[in-house]
């Protein structure tokens, strides 16, 4: 089975521009979760998308879309970027389903994005 | 209020001695789901441990224990026999609901290191 995978592993960019970030999931599973985790701190949920549709949202500013894909990748959308976006940005899949395996949340690497 | 509060921001352990990292959560749903999350510096979250709010035995994966106390709220991470790898920030989370699409709650981390 091939595990969670995110492009690009480091990013610069540059305050005001937008940047994108993918993330493929765990083969089997629907769910994408994304998180923001600043320096120093735990990660911070972003919004979690299901059959290609947001479900559920955090504390994040509408500067902050995502997309999912029928293949359940999916991308993370930053527009209007603000130097405190950077930080390291994650992304999970599970498999949203009656009686699934509640261990079910894996991490991908990371994309690690700078803003200056 | 904090869903998940780690009080220990930073642990110390001679090598092959044990440690607890301390994890306290509040939530008002009767099922939910803990876990602990090892991060190494190269940023990839991994699963160490879970525990159902329903389940009466204390969970354990290898030196992984895991001490829940129902009533006091907390979910202690005891790591035995620590090896030089088990250096890492350590992060313990809080899913409410049984759904494994829902939303993680972290908090803030504990640094582990293990003097040889």
């Amino acid at each position: 089975e091939t595990g969670v995978t995110q492009s690009p592993t480091h990013l610069i960019k540059t305050r005001g521009q937008q940047v994108t970030l993918r993330c493929s999931s765990q083969s089997g599973h629907n769910t994408v979760s994304w998180y923001q985790q600043a320096l120093g701190q735990g990660p911070q949920f972003i919004f979690q998308y299901y059959r290609e549709e947001e479900n559920g949202r955090g504390n994040f500013p509408p500067r902050f879309s995502g997309l999912q894909f029928p293949n359940y990748s999916s991308e993370l959308n930053v527009n209007a970027l603000e130097l405190d976006d950077s930080a390291l940005y994650l992304c999970a899949s599970s498999a949203t389903r009656g009686g699934g395996d509640h261990k079910e949340q894996y991490f991908g690497p990371g994309t690690r994005l700078t803003v200056t | 209020a904090q869903k998940i509060t780690q009080t220990q921001p930073g642990m110390f352990v001679q090598e092959k001695e044990a440690v607890t990292l301390d994890c306290t959560y509040d939530t008002s749903d009767q099922s939910y789901g803990l876990f602990w999350y090892k991060q190494p510096s190269s940023g990839e979250m991994i699963f160490l441990i879970y525990q159902g709010s329903y389940d009466e035995q204390n969970a354990t994966e290898g030196r992984y224990s895991l001490n829940f106390q129902k009533a006091r709220k907390s979910a202690n991470l005891v790591i035995s026999a620590s090896q030089l790898g088990d250096s890492a920030m350590y992060f313990c989370a809080m899913r409410e609901g049984l759904n494994t699409g829902n939303q993680f709650y972290f908090g803030t981390g504990t640094s582990l290191t293990v003097i040889p």
